[in-house]
């Protein structure tokens, strides 16, 4: 597609819960991102991948956050076992290349663990 | 710390008026990019500025990349509401593959 697809818009999860979001980049991007945005607007880099390979997960928690880009399945952010802190903004971004590459956003997924 | 240090915080300012915010680092950037971003929506890239002292406009907006490749602005002439939200700056930390490190972003409110 023409657009950066993210869905569900919004998710509620009980403290515990597990959480996944998903991501259709642009058709021929080969490069994903996901980030984080908490309420002070700051974005949290968390992992790239170069079509269904991890390119980059310096950004990820080491801990209950895994994430997958299959071939013709949408881009995968799973959060097992929520905590309150996991609210926020996650927005995927997918681009042609991985360093100077502008960013195409989707409108996010806007997670709140109760 | 905080990478990109984006000032001010928050503006709010008349439909008419001219406005400047900034984007520092005491790191060189190879290039930094705009975005503005509007309530419930993805950022959007406004510009990428790539040389040092390269100055790029766009209709009202005007940005300048720092000589030394380490700050960067975005002027805004005759704001009107359609300008209104958050504005971040984005840039590469280091050559090579690294992915975008964003500012905290100045948000703008320009009132009719």
């Amino acid at each position: 597609g023409e657009e950066v697809a993210q869905t569900p818009k919004h998710l509620v999860r009980g403290e515990g819960q597990k959480a996944k979001l998903y991501c259709a980049p642009i058709k021929g991007h080969s490069y994903v991102f996901w980030y984080q945005q908490v309420l002070k607007n700051e974005f949290k880099f968390l992992i790239s991948f170069q079509n269904e390979n991890v390119f980059d997960e310096t950004g990820m928690p080491k801990e209950r956050f895994s994430a997958k880009c299959l071939p013709n399945s949408p881009c995968s952010l799973e959060i097992q076992a929520t905590k309150l802190e996991d609210s926020a903004v996650y927005f995927c971004a997918s681009s042609h290349r991985h360093d100077n590459s502008p960013l195409h956003f989707g409108n996010g997924t806007r997670l709140t663990v109760t | 710390t905080q990478l990109l240090e984006q000032s001010p915080q928050f503006l709010s300012i008349q439909e008419g008026e001219n406005l400047t915010v900034y984007c520092n680092s005491s790191s060189v950037f190879s290039s930094l990019q705009w975005y503005r971003q509007e309530p419930g929506e993805g950022p959007v890239l406004l510009v990428t500025v790539v040389t040092g002292g390269e100055v790029k406009k766009l209709k009202r907006l005007t940005f300048q990349f720092g000589d030394a490749r380490k700050d960067s602005s975005l002027h805004i002439t005759a704001a009107q509401p359609g300008d209104t939200g958050l504005y971040l700056c984005a840039g590469p930390p280091n050559s090579g593959n690294t992915p975008l490190v964003f500012g905290k972003g100045t948000r703008l409110s320009v009132i009719a």
